[in-house]
């Protein structure tokens, strides 16, 4: 089945490191997109790229990178300089003007 | 700039009752509006969508959701709820042509058996 993989589903980090969330999809959607949800906030955009090796920073881009060397792959790394990146994170693909496909997220916590 | 407002964050309803969940946006172009819906521990779902032509849409699950320009809504409704209604559902607009979704905060759904 086509679809948006994230892992992993849960993750810990040290305050002051890296840590890379993994977003593959096998749908053949050129776009892909980043978001933050946090409670009583919605969904907030980090990332979103159109094409391979192209991607823009959305509301919320300080203290994330993202990369896009394959289409079907966007990793978002959140770096040290995110000063509160506990957070649940989502990845979504779309094709054309349709709605998103979403994957099942990504929480992380900061210990 | 765009933006989407769900009046309603936490919505408490029986069995059986009517649902209504406004939503609405600030855009004075042409968007693709959607809701999405998230069941407790599962990913986000596209519930209906909205592009063009007829302002009352149908979704899964017994949802619609009326367009209406005037008022920028785009307001979602059930005739009668379910125990398994119970989620989170979130109204987002998309300008038409763009990249960008704006995504509402969110409106808590609990509906008692």
């Amino acid at each position: 089945d086509g679809g948006i993989t994230q892992s992993p589903k849960y993750l810990f980090r040290k305050e002051g490191q890296n840590v890379t969330l993994s977003c593959e999809q096998n749908l053949n959607h050129d776009a892909m997109y980043w978001y933050r949800q946090d409670p009583g906030q919605g969904l907030r955009l980090i990332y979103y790229s159109q094409i391979v090796n192209d991607f823009q920073k959305g509301d919320i881009a300080e203290g994330y990178s993202v990369s896009r060397e394959k289409k079907e792959s966007f990793p978002l790394t959140v770096t040290s300089a995110q000063k509160n990146p506990t957070a649940f994170y989502l990845c979504a693909s779309r094709e054309g003007a349709g709605g998103y496909t979403f994957g099942s997220g990504t929480r992380l916590t900061v210990v | 700039a765009q933006s989407v407002s769900q009046h309603n964050h936490h919505v408490i309803l029986s069995e059986a009752a009517s649902l209504e969940l406004g939503c609405n946006y600030s855009y004075g172009g042409t968007v693709n509006l959607f809701w999405y819906v998230q069941y407790p521990g599962q990913h986000l779902q596209l519930l209906l969508k909205y592009f063009s032509g007829d302002p009352l849409v149908k979704g899964i699950k017994g949802f619609e959701a009326e367009f209406i320009k005037s008022k920028f809504s785009f307001n979602l409704r059930k005739p009668s709820v379910q125990w398994s209604d119970t989620a989170e559902y979130f109204c987002a607009v998309n300008a038409r042509g763009t990249y960008k979704y704006i995504f509402g905060t969110g409106t808590r759904l609990k509906v008692l058996a």
